[in-house]
């Protein structure tokens, strides 16, 4: 495709329960970006991956939270044990390495009851 | 350590009046920044970016943004608000150099009165 893509759009899911997100970034992009955006607040940083280099976790909240991606392919976001402040928009963007512009994905948001 | 400071979460402005939008940042090595303009139910979209070149960046859409090193301020302006720009606007912040992943503010979401 042309952009970013993420799915699901939406996802309600219990308290409890493990989530999994996905993100196909644009092809050729080597560098990927997860990105959370709680209600009312800005984006924060979570993990960022940059060919087959190790990935930059820094920004990852907790060990609930863990990421893979396959070569510079699809990224996956896994969210463990998922509790209610975990609700947010997870944004995916890419780029052509890092430095260049990011192109964002249109999110998935996550409602954790 | 990278940060951003949008003042005023919500501004409105009539049709055809100026819209500014206020963005300062903090930087320990100089910065990249950047605009992302998010419209109702749509991801982000890059309006303009400051990479040390000219420091009067021209953008989509009629926006512009001056990089003040002096006042550590990156503001967004546009000489005529549309009812179109009405969406919310995040400046960003990141390093020259490493992974360039991106410290937001927390937005200024701008409404055009008609």
């Amino acid at each position: 495709g042309a952009g970013v893509s993420q799915s699901p759009s939406n996802k309600v899911t219990e308290k409890g329960k493990d989530v999994e997100l996905r993100c196909d970034p644009i092809s050729g992009h080597t560098a990927l970006y997860w990105y959370r955006q709680r209600l009312g607040q800005g984006l924060e940083f979570l993990i960022y991956f940059q060919g087959n280099s190790a990935p930059d976790k820094s920004g990852l909240p907790s060990d609930r939270f863990s990421a893979e991606r396959t070569g510079e392919s699809v990224s996956t976001l896994t969210i463990q044990r998922t509790q209610q402040e975990d609700s947010a928009v997870y944004l995916c963007a890419s780029s052509r390495r890092a430095g260049h512009e990011q192109f964002f994905g249109p999110g998935t948001r996550l409602t954790v009851l | 350590a990278q940060s951003v400071t949008q003042l005023g979460s919500h501004v409105s402005v009539s049709e055809g009046a100026l819209v500014l939008l206020r963005c300062n940042y903090s930087s320990s090595v100089p910065p990249y920044l950047f605009w992302y303009v998010q419209y109702p139910n749509q991801g982000l979209q890059l309006l303009l970016k400051y990479t040390s070149a000219a420091t009067l960046v021209k953008g989509i859409n009629g926006f512009e943004a001056e990089f003040k090193k002096s006042e550590t301020s990156f503001h967004l302006t546009k000489p005529s608000a549309h009812m179109s720009d009405a969406a919310e606007y995040f400046c960003a912040v990141s390093l020259q150099t490493g992974a360039n992943n991106l410290f937001f503010g927390t937005g200024t979401r701008l409404t055009v009165i008609p």
